[in-house]
């Protein structure tokens, strides 16, 4: 099945600058990354996602990239803000379509220093 | 539209005690799932569902079972609660197959 790696498992920035995240899977079929924040007792909320069909998207201060040949694919978030602390998971699809659910990374606890 | 709810919020079950969480949708969504998250981890797929009558397992399916008589309801049975089973709960559900829309969770303690 498929297999979803994480790093790094903590990442501390200063308010302001960049964060950067990534994961790496294991399945070629794979065709849908998501990225989800969870706050803490709270339930994941998507912020992005891609599709294998796309190299890059952007939504504001946060963009993903996607490298299909190598099977990785990044979160970049810019000009960092205190409420962005949080958890944040990469994902993928197990076997493409969706359909059969998500298999996610272990997560990236984001600590903004003020 | 409350989108995906849940219930319990929280529970404490006793080593061999059985119980069912239950989840509802009223998105008309065709796909439902539930994963497991447990203390600093990723989720994980326990068992998903692609429409009413369809159910299929995940990748951590031991213990427990599910049924999709409604498009609504999703409700996930754990059978002779075990303290491995002492993890937070979520729902999750889907029109397109892609982005999941995700309850608010249920903790679940086994002692």
């Amino acid at each position: 099945g498929e297999n979803v790696e994480q790093h790094p498992s903590t990442l501390s920035v200063q308010e302001g600058d960049s964060a950067v995240i990534k994961c790496t899977y294991s399945d070629s079929a794979s065709n849908y990354f998501p990225w989800y924040k969870q706050e803490l007792g709270k339930r994941p909320q998507l912020i992005i996602d891609i599709r294998s069909n796309v190299g890059e998207k952007k939504d504001q201060r946060i963009a993903v990239t996607l490298n299909k040949t190598a099977k990785h694919f990044s979160l970049h978030i810019t000009e960092t803000q205190p409420e962005d602390s949080a958890v944040y998971f990469c994902a993928a699809t197990p076997q493409g379509g969706g359909a059969d659910g998500l298999t996610f990374g272990k997560g990236t606890h984001l600590i903004i220093q003020p | 539209n409350a989108g995906v709810t849940q219930t319990p919020k929280f529970r404490i079950l006793k080593i061999g005690q059985s119980m069912t969480l239950q989840c509802t949708q009223d998105m008309n969504h065709n796909y439902m799932y539930w994963y497991r998250q447990d203390p600093g981890m990723g989720l994980k797929l326990i068992y998903y569902s692609v429409g009413a009558g369809i159910t299929d397992k995940g990748e951590v399916p031991n213990g427990y079972n599910v049924s999709r008589s409604t498009t609504e309801d999703f409700p996930l049975r754990l059978e002779l609660a075990a303290p491995s089973q002492t993890s937070v709960y979520f729902c999750a559900s889907t029109a397109s197959s892609y982005e999941q829309y995700f309850g608010p969770g249920t903790r679940l303690t086994v002692t």
